[in-house]
């Protein structure tokens, strides 16, 4: 089955700075990546998501990378902001075998004013 | 769009009674809905995948007679928890599968917080 493995699992960074948690899957048939904040006693919410026919996405602030060679895929935040603050989780699956995801173990960020 | 919502938000119940968690998607027909539960300051752990009409696929070492799963229609699936304990306790979390190209997006509700004492 898919494997993801996510870091760092924690990242402290100042308010204005750049964030970047990476991701690895195992599975060569996973085709979508979302990534998903969720902030303590929350359910997660879809910040942004990849599928595997495009390299890179972009929402403001926010832009999601993929390498589908190396079965790798990247979150980065830009200009940090305290509300940036919480648990990220990336995500694989394969629509093609159900849609199940599989998680990554998070990454808490707390971003510093 | 593609909001999902839970009921109730929290709960609290004495051990051996039983539990119902309502999951609704309420703007989109869900392709699949999954469950899933949290422990604190972990990932989501999958339990079971539901899709309208048929019976729930359970993951390993889910007991499928003690979480009871019923999908209604292509808005609706519920979670019962039954003979309730302790370690039951825990975060509950539905998505609902909204299709879109090859694979679906998945949109989490807020989640249920079930204590039992």
């Amino acid at each position: 089955g898919e494997n993801v493995e996510q870091h760092p699992s924690t990242l402290s960074v100042q308010e204005g700075d750049s964030a970047v948690i990476k991701c690895t899957y195992s599975d060569s048939a996973s085709n979508y990546f979302p990534w998903y904040k969720q902030e303590l006693g929350k359910g997660p919410q879809l910040i942004i998501d990849i599928r595997s026919n495009v390299g890179e996405k972009k929402d403001q602030r926010i832009a999601v990378t993929l390498n589908k060679t190396a079965k790798h895929f990247s979150l980065h935040i830009t200009e940090t902001q305290p509300e940036d603050s919480a648990v990220y989780f990336c995500a694989a699956s394969n629509g093609a075998a159900g849609n199940k995801l599989t998680f990554g173990g998070g990454t808490r960020v707390l971003v510093k004013p | 769009g593609a909001v999902v919502s839970q009921h109730p938000s929290w709960v609290i119940c004495k051990s051996g009674t039983s539990v119902k968690i309502e999951c609704r998607s309420l703007d989109f027909q869900a392709t699949t809905m999954f469950w899933y539960r949290q422990f604190p300051k972990q990932s989501l752990m999958l339990m079971a995948t539901s899709n309208e009409g048929s019976k729930a696929t359970y993951e390993q070492g889910v007991e499928k007679d003690k979480f009871l799963i019923n999908h209604a229609s292509l808005t609706l699936s519920t979670l019962t928890v039954t003979s309730a304990h302790p370690e039951d306790s825990s975060f509950y979390i539905c998505s609902a599968g909204q299709a879109q190209g090859a694979a679906d997006t998945q949109y989490f509700g807020p989640g249920t917080r079930l204590t039992v004492l």
